[in-house]
């Protein structure tokens, strides 16, 4: 099955340090979203693209849908040692089912 | 409150066993969706449910099975043709074109 390209695969920084990081795809896509997931927990919703171009805050993160339609990349500011875990992007390609496609996730350490 | 709720959190497998994973939503979501994760390979689609008494296969159905005979629940089965079975299991719901909602997933260890 068909998995996006989502990169870096694990990141080390410092607390206060903005964080970057995006997914790609082949294919056009008609949804992004962006996951955290802490350990041993299920993924939590953080941010939900629908439109090309979109520009989505919430708090310190800030993502967006690629106007090419085949990615989009999520924004962490000022990053606080709570923002640990690891971070998924998923999509849902256009013309297609109402099935998602996951990123393989980017494990974010914030040393204090 | 409005969620999808897995049970149990850890399950132990004794080799050739069946175990059943539980998933149960009340968010009145049509689609569900089973999952396995493992580490540095995210998640991948093992079974979905659009609608009540019906499902079909992932990516990596092999040595599993599932059941919709209530759209509140999509229960999940490792059976013991499953050969490797220790993994993270995750359920989502999703109504429509919209984004999926996660339990918290069950831990499941062969012992």
């Amino acid at each position: 099955g068909q998995q996006l390209n989502q990169s870096p695969q694990s990141m080390f920084i410092q607390e206060g340090e903005d964080v970057s990081m995006n997914c790609t795809s082949s294919s056009i896509f008609n949804t992004w979203l962006w996951y955290k997931q802490e350990p041993g927990e299920g993924p939590v919703l953080l941010i939900a693209l629908y439109k090309a171009g979109e520009l989505t805050s919430n708090g310190r993160l800030t993502a967006q849908f690629g106007i090419t339609r085949k990615d989009s990349f999520l924004n962490i500011s000022a990053s606080i040692p709570s923002d640990v875990g690891i971070y998924f992007c998923a999509g849902r390609q256009q013309g297609g089912s109402e099935k998602l496609v996951f990123g393989k996730g980017m494990k974010l350490t914030v040393n204090p | 409150d409005g969620g999808i709720t897995q049970s149990p959190k850890y399950l132990f497998r004794k080799e050739g066993q069946n175990v059943t994973l539980s998933c149960e939503q009340n968010l009145n979501h049509d689609a569900m969706y089973w999952y396995r994760q493992d580490p540095g390979q995210g998640l991948r689609l093992i079974y979905y449910s659009q609608i009540v008494n019906d499902f079909q296969k992932g990516d990596i159905a092999e040595g599993y099975s599932v059941s919709r005979e209530k759209k509140e629940s999509f229960p999940l089965t490792v059976t013991s043709a499953q050969k490797n079975p220790t993994a993270f299991y995750l359920c989502a719901s999703i109504q429509g074109y919209t984004e999926a909602f996660f339990g918290q997933g069950t831990r499941l260890t062969v012992v």
